[in-house]
């Protein structure tokens, strides 16, 4: 079993439509969970972290995470054209283990 | 603002060629990592490193080394070039829940 499991997509909606992009992940001893979000030839920019369980907002941007399922989660409220792109989780152990597991990423395309 | 910049944006090089793809981090971070980016595989781990002088393999370290010399400064070695080494090569620095990433190298072995 792989460690993060991230549908590839691609997803394609509205303009103002709410998105769901999940992963699922393997080793419940993960604590640190991320979501990057990554536009066509350039590097990854981390949007929003959460330690352990629970929900973090930013904006129209919620990250949820539910340990005891192994599932995490980013809605974007509200979508905009300008929010196309791949979104990547990633998971850390955290402590000193600084290695961070990527899921493949989902291509997410927002219609005007 | 945060900066991570990488030597070069677009690198061509033939089979059996040394490699070396510099990466410059201007936010003082400890870590440092190597990453490569290839469809349908998604990011993968090459080296770490957590301290000057210091480093950890990845989860693909094989027929790459990497140096730090510098605290600002990593540098990923291909010893000798092979085309399975064509991809996107990204450097990131941070802490294990906030890593910044440079625009990547698009290199490419032929």
């Amino acid at each position: 079993q792989k460690e993060v499991e991230q549908d590839p997509g691609p997803l394609s909606v509205p303009e103002g439509a709410i998105v769901s992009l999940n992963c699922t992940y393997s080793n419940s001893a993960f604590q640190y969970f991320m979501w990057y979000r990554q536009y066509s030839r350039k590097g990854p920019e981390l949007l929003m972290y959460t330690y352990s369980s629970g929900n973090k907002e930013d904006g129209r941007f919620t990250a949820q995470v539910d340990k005891s399922s192994k599932y995490i989660s980013l809605f974007i409220r509200d979508s905009q054209p300008s929010d196309s792109a791949t979104y990547l989780c990633a998971i850390s152990g955290g402590g000193s283990n600084y290695k961070l597991t990527f899921g493949k990423g989902t291509l997410l395309t927002v219609n005007p | 603002d945060v900066k991570v910049t990488q030597s070069s944006r677009y690198l061509v090089k033939r089979t059996g060629e040394k490699v070396f793809l510099e990466c410059v981090q201007d936010m003082d971070h400890e870590n440092m990592f190597w990453y490569r980016q290839d469809p349908g595989l998604g990011l993968r781990l090459i080296y770490f490193s957590y301290d000057v002088k210091m480093k950890e393999k990845g989860d693909i370290p094989e027929g790459y080394s990497v140096s730090r010399e510098k605290k600002e400064r990593f540098s990923l070695i291909l010893e000798s070039a092979s085309t399975n080494q064509t991809s996107m090569y990204l450097c990131a620095s941070g802490t294990v829940y906030e890593q910044y990433f440079g625009p990547g190298t698009r290199l490419t072995v032929t």
